[in-house]
């Protein structure tokens, strides 16, 4: 079965500095999906970026981008010019097949 | 406006009862999804569906039910089996169904959630 384990329960930055998130996972599969989820005080699930393992190229979305290690089974995030709406819960998560896992998440809190 | 739409937000129950949470999307997504979410965990599945008529079970699925008659909607029911039944549970859907590793546009959209309380 596949596992996602987000090791860093709170984190905190200060606003414009970089902050990196964690996030390993177990497969013996080859293709699947990662994505980094970002929940808010609202609740609303949103998408952050999205990794295919089939790619080598890390995923970038304008401040975001991704550290993917295929052979460490690693995922990381990094928020670059950290604003205060990034303050939420931050979740790593892996498919395969229609099997969708979450990380336990965590929550970064972004301080002027 | 395309999106997933849950009602209601907040819902009540006592204890002993059924009751049936909504799902909606109009984004023609083939694939739904029903997830709990308890303090400091992340998202748990209940039950997903790939077409009309099918579903699976995820982790937890004891206690609940679901149902997909139309590609639209698929409304999860808590039942009286269900022995913790408070938490948030978010549901959500995917423009093709999983199973396809090649495929572009496998990430999950979500609905704002529905928070439910056991009396």
């Amino acid at each position: 079965a596949q596992t996602v384990t987000q090791s860093q329960p709170e984190m905190s930055v200060q606003e414009a500095e970089t902050v990196t998130l964690s996030c390993t996972y177990d497969t013996s599969e080859n293709n699947y999906y990662l994505f980094w989820y970002k929940q808010p005080p609202s609740r609303q699930m949103i998408l952050v970026i999205r990794q295919e393992a089939y790619k080598q190229q890390n995923a970038t979305e304008n401040r975001f981008s991704v550290n993917f290690q295929k052979a460490a089974k690693s995922f990381s995030l990094k928020i670059s010019d950290s604003q205060l709406g990034d303050t939420a819960m931050y979740f790593c998560a892996f498919i395969l097949s229609g099997d969708m896992r979450f990380g336990a998440g965590t929550r970064l809190t972004v301080k002027p | 406006d395309g999106g997933i739409t849950q009602s209601p937000k907040y819902l009540f129950r006592k204890e002993g009862q059924n009751v049936t949470l909504s799902c909606e999307q109009n984004l023609n997504h083939d694939a739904m999804y029903w997830y709990r979410q308890d303090p400091g965990q992340g998202l748990r599945l209940i039950y997903y569906s790939q077409i009309v008529n099918d579903f699976q079970k995820g982790d937890i699925a004891e206690g609940y039910s679901v149902s997909r008659e139309k590609k639209e909607s698929f409304p999860l029911t808590v039942t009286s089996a269900q022995k913790n039944p408070t938490a948030f549970y978010l549901c959500a859907s995917s423009i093709e169904p999983p199973g396809n590793p090649y495929g572009t546009y496998n990430e999950q959209f979500f609905g704002p959630g529905t928070r439910l309380t056991v009396l």
